[in-house]
């Protein structure tokens, strides 16, 4: 079964930071191009960012509003996405999202920021 | 960046009429990478349709897409319950991929 599952959400304060994991299975991970895709409450989707696979350049592409201080990166050994959040805002409040061709969809890590 | 309208905002219809919903961008999507998907309350978006026209794996054929440059259109043909929800469109030609504001399809 093709599945995405997110890990490491929480509450965190302005300022801080936290990773969020997201384990793939069921598909060549190494293959698959990643992106994280956020939804703050009750408002749209936006995408955050993407990670190519190494073979096709590993470039990896932010938003302007995470730019700087969001860092996406993945582990093929481990076929497992990452997304390192520094500097967190209270506008980062949100369910982050991972997806595989944006057919897959993980079911969503809550991050809220709040003091 | 390619800025995504959709409109209209909300479309209020009952079920067995015929959904119209449009997404302009403000420039032309390159190779008309447009993708369309479904949100439900609570669920992860669902894909519909990508490559502008082209339907995902396992979504019925009362949903359709077209268009080119910078305008699309998602056609449900004749609404079913299960399909009130929130629509968006999405662009994935050029970085930073981005999604339009999404409309709401209730019930009228």
């Amino acid at each position: 079964e093709v599945q995405l599952v997110e890990s490491g959400g929480g509450l965190v304060k302005p300022g801080g930071s936290l990773r969020l994991s997201c384990a793939a299975s069921g598909f060549t991970f190494s293959n698959a191009w990643m992106s994280w895709v956020r939804q703050a409450p009750g408002k749209g989707l936006e995408w955050v960012g993407r990670i190519k696979s190494k073979a096709d350049g590993g470039t990896i592409d932010y938003a302007a509003p995470v730019k700087g201080r969001f860092t996406i990166s993945r582990d093929d050994s481990k076929n497992t996405l990452y997304l390192q959040m520094n500097s967190l805002k209270t506008e980062d409040t949100a369910v982050y999202y991972c997806a595989y061709a944006f057919d897959i969809w993980g079911q969503g890590a809550m991050v809220t920021v709040s003091s | 960046e390619i800025v995504l309208t959709q409109s209209p905002g909300t479309l209020s219809l009952s079920p067995g009429e015929r959904a119209t919903l449009s997404c302009r961008a403000s420039q032309s999507v390159s190779s008309n990478y447009l993708a369309w998907y479904q949100q439900k309350p609570g669920q992860a978006p669902r894909l519909l349709i990508y490559g502008a026209s082209s339907r995902a794996t396992g979504i019925p054929d009362r949903f359709s897409g077209s268009g080119s440059g910078t305008d699309f259109t998602l056609t449900i043909s004749r609404l079913e319950p299960e399909d009130f929800a929130v629509y968006y469109c999405q662009q994935y030609g050029s970085s930073p991929w981005t999604f339009g504001q999404g409309t709401k399809v209730e019930i009228k």
